[in-house]
Parts: structure tokens; C-alpha cells; sequence
């Protein structure tokens, strides 16, 4: 079936640049995405959520672009920080609201 | 925060015994999660409930049952665990009216 496709790359920044994190959707249906951060140990953290009536959405130093066009999702993440290493995941809702479809992650790394 | 707690966090057991995990949250919501999370799988849901006693299937459900006999608890047996099993398992619940969902610290549990 269709499901949220999202390559398991490593992303690595310097401290204080800026983080993009892409994530590639194959359902046309979906009208909710979401990402997540988790940190080693952890469980996943609710960063921002998008609906498909919208192309971005801004929050605390984050940003989600929704490309529908191309079926593309990203996560931009201003200033990086140490703090910000983790991995990063998409989600979408194809399902009517109940269920949710997960990527695979991208690992953000952050040098100092 | 989402009030979610897991029970217990770390459990090491043998194959064949039953093992059950603990998904408690305390705001009174009506949808709840189990995934497991292993590298190169993701997140992968096995089970849900959309209310008290209303349970459903999800990807991964095979050897695995649920129970929710009250809205706060949401328990996961493995009646026979095996190897496969080793795995993180996460709960989540889904936020009121909302498509989000939000996650609980996760239990490791290794099947030796």
C-alpha cells in the first residue's frame, strides 16, 4: 500500500546553520502531516503539523513546506542547535483522522 | 507532556512466557496507540482502541492482543513472547478532536 517514504540519510550541520530535512509522500489522499523529533532513549516529540489546504507553516524556529505539486514535505529548523540532534520523522493521516503513517527518520547531527 | 506513562520500562524476559505492558494516560482520551519501533522498520502500529472495549488490528498485530477495560488503561500482552518481538514499544493517544497524536517514553523489551 501507499505509505510515507523517507530515506534514512544522516544530516550533518554546523551549530548556527540552518537544517532542512525533506520527507516524500506517496498517498494523494493525505491531508494532515506531522513531524517528530526523537531523541536517543526517548519517545517521539510533537514538533509541527501541517494540513494540505496550507503550503507552510512556521513555529518556534522551525518551518513545514507542503508541496503537494510533487508530493514533498520538509522541516527547516533556523540556528541549529546541539540540542536539535536527534532524528526526525514524518507522519501523514490517509486514514480518515484515526491512523498515522511514519518515515523511517533522517539522524540531524550538530557540531559544535 | 500529554500525561502518557508506560510500565514497565525496561523488561528482559524468556521466550514462551506472557509479557504485558502498561499504557496509562490521565486526560480522559478516547484514542490510543501501540506501535513497535525497530531500525529499518519505523514506527509500526499494532494495535489501537478507539473507546473502552473497542479494540481494532493495526499493521503489525499478529501475536499480540490489547485490552481497555477502562479509558486510561490501555494494556499490551504478547502470550508467548518470542525473539521477534524484542523490540520499543510506544503508546500513544490521539489529541481529543485533533489528527495528532502524541507519545509515551517507550518500553524496552528484549525477549531472550
Amino acid at each position: 500500500g501507499e505509505s510515507v517514504g523517507l530515506h534514512l540519510p544522516t544530516l550533518s550541520v554546523q551549530e548556527g546553520d540552518n537544517s532542512i530535512i525533506n520527507c516524500a509522500y506517496s498517498n494523494s489522499a493525505s491531508d494532515y502531516f506531522i513531524w517528530y523529533k526523537q531523541e536517543s532513549g526517548k519517545g517521539p516529540q510533537f514538533i509541527i503539523d501541517i494540513r494540505s489546504n496550507m503550503d507552510k507553516r512556521q513555529g518556534q524556529r522551525v518551518t513545514v513546506l507542503l508541496n503537494k505539486t510533487v508530493k514533498h514535505l520538509s522541516l527547516q529548523i533556523a540556528a541549529t542547535q546541539p540540542g536539535d540532534s536527534a532524528v526526525y520523522f514524518c507522519a501523514e493521516n490517509a486514514n480518515a483522522g484515526n491512523m498515522l503513517t511514519f518515515g523511517g527518520g533522517t539522524r540531524l547531527m550538530v557540531k559544535p | 507532556d500529554a500525561g502518557i506513562t508506560q510500565s514497565p520500562r525496561h523488561k528482559v524476559t524468556e521466550t514462551g512466557t506472557p509479557v504485558t505492558l502498561r499504557c496509562h494516560q490521565t486526560e480522559n482520551h478516547r484514542y490510543m496507540y501501540w506501535y513497535r519501533q525497530d531500525p529499518g522498520h519505523g514506527l509500526r502500529l499494532i494495535h489501537y482502541s478507539y473507546g473502552v472495549k473497542d479494540t481494532d488490528k493495526g499493521e503489525v498485530s499478529d501475536g499480540y492482543s490489547v485490552s481497555r477495560s477502562k479509558t486510561e488503561d490501555f494494556l499490551l500482552t504478547l502470550e508467548s513472547a518470542t525473539s521477534s518481538q524484542t523490540s520499543v514499544y510506544f503508546c500513544a493517544i490521539k489529541w481529543g478532536s485533533t489528527d495528532t497524536q502524541y507519545f509515551g517514553p517507550g518500553t524496552r523489551l528484549t525477549v531472550l
